[in-house]
């Protein structure tokens, strides 16, 4: 089974604080990505990567990087964290040719920044 | 303009019965795939079932149906005799970009959602 794993399910940390949110997956994926999840908005992409060192912009990346420096692993980092960061992130990673392959995902983490 | 739009808030559906979620996209691709995800309390997203844009036939997974009609552009979920477990919030996605030399790097736009509540 595809295990995609997230650093922490739940963290609280401070207006200004650099924050790391790390995920690593276990099944040789090349394409990678991070979504933030609101009520009422669903998924919004934050950043993807599709191979290691690569990354591209998705819908909402303003106040975030994103780094990856081994296949495995794709970091997030709010770079000054602000309260309407406050969200559940969640992770995902999928073959590079998607065609009926579905992304798999993280349990996600509950970010409060306070 | 939104991509994916699930109209149905919340839904409620008896034990046992049959329940519809309604999904309707918009894209000018000619090759796409749909797909479902269901999230329960504790978070996780679980893959429920695919269809691509040029499959001929409705796909199904088990008690999962998914009724696409392609000229409407719409997508919808059935879950064929609902059960407790089945209580979870629904995801409607959509990839784009799957054409003869091109490629979305398997990005998913997402809907907004459905809470679907089953009752005993």
């Amino acid at each position: 089974d595809v295990k995609v794993t997230q650093s922490s399910r739940y963290l609280v940390k401070r207006t200004g604080e650099k924050v790391f949110l790390e995920c690593v997956q276990d099944m040789d994926h090349e394409n990678m990505f991070w979504y933030r999840q609101d009520p009422g908005l669903g998924l919004r992409l934050i950043y993807f990567s599709y191979d290691v060192k690569m990354k591209e912009k998705g819908d909402i990346p303003e106040g975030y990087s994103v780094s990856r420096e081994k296949k495995e692993r794709f970091s997030l980092i709010l770079e000054s964290a602000s309260t309407n960061q406050t969200s559940m992130y969640l992770c995902a990673s999928s073959f590079v040719r998607g065609g009926n392959q579905p992304q798999h995902f993280g349990d996600g983490t509950r970010l409060s920044i306070l | 303009a939104q991509k994916i739009t699930q109209t149905q808030p919340g839904m409620f559906v008896q034990e046992k019965e049959a329940v519809t979620l309604d999904c309707t996209y918009d894209t000018s691709d000619q090759s796409y795939g749909l797909f479902w995800y269901k999230q329960p309390s504790s978070g996780e997203m679980i893959f429920l079932i695919y269809q691509g844009s040029y499959d001929e036939q409705n796909a199904t997974e088990g008690r999962y149906s998914l009724n696409f009609q392609k000229a409407r552009k719409s997508a919808n979920l059935v879950i064929s005799a609902s059960q407790l477990g089945d209580s979870a919030m629904y995801f409607c996605a959509m990839r784009e970009g799957q054409g003869a030399g091109g490629t979305s790097y398997g990005k998913l736009t997402f809907g907004q959602g459905t809470i679907l509540t089953v009752h005993p």
